[in-house]
């Protein structure tokens, strides 16, 4: 495997289920990155995890629970969501330099559809 | 408020119809500006990072420019595989936060053949 990777592509749950997502990097990056993305909305952030600390956007609802137990790995637990949830989720990784600017590199994302 | 835009929202090209996307920012203490072709149902590809005004970056037919409140992406002699939407982000050192990304809502470019 290479770049970085999400698992599954497509996820169809109910409002009451629990499920999970999951990401993986081959590149050596040391930080992790959860985006939600919406039709015709700016990518937004939900979750970093940079040099294995946990930045978080305080706008982000609590049935959203990210893990990282390693820096290359990274899952977004979800449960009790709502239809307005339903997007593309999406991952990326990242080499943090300091104060120098980083690429980001994303995995083809999960689809996820909430009935 | 620190924001990215993105024009036009749509474009459509002929085949060889050359043209250029616009990224403007209002971001104080920006660190980069970067730019991704993201294909349907698939995530972002990277493909430039500009760190200051003035500088420019080219890869096959496109070509990426910088000043000090937006950015072009040129595109020379489009072929229909350029077809994509191009996003737009923007890093920026922000106090008592740190780094934050700022994206645009994007291109969505179609090349005729």
């Amino acid at each position: 495997e290479t770049g970085v990777t999400q698992t599954p592509r497509h996820l169809v749950m109910g409002m009451t289920n629990k499920k999970s997502l999951k990401c993986e990097q081959h590149l050596g990056h040391n930080a992790m990155y959860w985006y939600k993305q919406s039709a015709k909305k700016p990518l937004e952030l939900m979750f970093v995890y940079s040099l294995e600390e946990r930045v978080e956007n305080n706008s982000v609802p609590s049935r959203f629970s990210p893990e990282c137990p390693n820096s290359s790995h990274l899952f977004l637990h979800l449960h009790t969501l709502q239809p307005e949830d339903s997007a593309l989720y999406l991952c990326a990784s990242s080499r943090v330099r300091g104060a120098e600017p980083y690429e980001q590199y994303f995995g083809p994302g999960t689809r996820l559809t909430v009935t | 408020e620190d924001q990215v835009t993105q024009s036009p929202e749509a474009l459509r090209l002929q085949e060889g119809e050359s043209s250029s996307l616009n990224c403007s920012y209002t971001v104080s203490g920006l660190r980069g500006l970067f730019w991704y072709r993201q294909d349907p149902g698939k995530g972002p590809e990277f493909l430039f990072t500009l760190y200051s005004a003035g500088e420019e970056k080219e890869k096959e037919r496109l070509k990426a420019t910088l000043t000090k409140k937006e950015s072009f992406l040129h595109i020379t002699a489009p072929k229909p595989e350029d077809s994509a939407t191009y996003l737009c982000a923007v890093q920026a050192l922000v106090r008592n936060t740190g780094n934050q990304f700022y994206f645009g809502t994007g291109t969505s470019l179609t090349v005729i053949p």
